[in-house]
C-alpha cells in the first residue's frame, strides 16, 4: 500500500523555468513532510522540509506548498538550473515524540531534467 | 562532516548465496535504516534499528534479516539471494527524536547496487 503518491514520474524543464512536483498522502497522522534530492551515484539528501502548521516554506529557489485539507504538498523549483537535474523524493513521517523513530514513507520519485 | 559508508558500491551474487551488506555511520546516530530503491517504486523500508541489538521490520522485510551489534554498524543479510532482490540498497541513519523536527533528517550512504544472477 503506497501511502504517499508522487507525480509526475519524470519532468523536463527548460533552464529558467519552474519545476513542480506533487505529492498526496493518505495518513492524517503524518506530521513532517521532507523532500530529498538524489544525484546519480549518490544517496538522497534532505533538501527542504515542512510541518503541517504552515502552508508554505521557502529556501532560496525551493518552495514547499502544503494543503492540509487536501492532503497534498508540492515542491516548486523556481528559475530551474541544469544543476537541479536529479531525482526528487517526497516523504512523510508521523508521530513526533512517539515510537515511529522518524521512519519515513517515500513517494515514487520524480526524475527532473533541466535543459540548458 | 556527516558520513555514512556502505561496504560495496557494486555486488554480483548468485541465486541462493548468502549476502551481507554492511553500513557504518560516524555520527553517533541511534537510528539506522535499510531501504531498497527500485524505479517507479521509490525507497521502501526493509528494516530499521533504534538501538544496539534492537530492530523492527519495515514495509518489505521478507527475505531479509539485519544485525546491529555496535551502534555505528548495521548489516543487512539476504539469507538466500533471489533474482527479485536485484536492486539498489541504501542505508541511512538519524538521531532519535529530541523534541525538534530536524531530528527526523536521515543521512544516506551512496548505495550498493546488487545484482543476483
Amino acid at each position: 500500500q503506497q501511502q504517499v503518491k508522487q507525480s509526475p514520474q519524470s519532468l523536463i524543464v527548460q533552464k529558467g523555468g519552474i519545476s513542480i512536483i506533487n505529492c498526496a498522502y493518505e495518513n492524517t497522522a503524518f506530521d513532517y513532510f521532507p523532500w530529498y534530492q538524489q544525484f546519480p551515484g549518490k544517496g538522497p539528501a534532505l533538501l527542504i522540509a515542512i510541518r503541517p502548521d504552515v502552508s508554505e516554506k521557502k529556501e532560496g529557489r525551493f518552495t514547499i506548498s502544503f494543503n492540509k485539507s487536501a492532503k497534498q504538498f508540492s515542491l516548486h523549483i523556481m528559475d530551474s538550473q541544469p544543476g537541479d537535474s536529479a531525482t526528487y523524493f517526497c516523504a512523510a513521517s508521523r508521530d513526533a515524540g512517539g515510537t515511529s523513530y522518524g521512519k519515513l514513507t517515500f513517494g515514487q520519485g520524480t526524475i527532473l531534467t533541466v535543459h540548458p | 562532516d556527516v558520513k555514512v559508508t556502505q561496504s560495496s558500491r557494486y555486488l554480483v551474487k548468485r541465486t541462493g548465496e548468502k549476502v551481507f551488506l554492511e553500513c557504518v555511520q560516524d555520527m553517533d546516530h541511534e537510528n539506522m535504516f535499510w531501504y531498497r530503491q527500485d524505479p517507479g517504486l521509490g525507497l521502501r523500508l526493509i528494516y530499521f534499528s533504534y538501538d544496539v541489538k534492537m530492530k523492527e521490520k519495515g514495509d518489505i522485510p521478507e527475505g531479509y534479516s539485519v544485525s546491529r551489534e555496535k551502534k555505528e554498524r548495521f548489516s543487512l543479510i539476504l539469507e538466500s539471494a533471489s533474482t527479485n532482490q536485484t536492486s539498489m540498497y541504501l542505508c541511512a541513519s538519524s538521531y532519535s527524536l529530541r523534541g525538534t523536527y530536524s531530528s527526523y533528517e536521515q543521512y544516506f550512504g551512496p548505495g550498493t547496487r546488487l545484482t543476483v544472477t
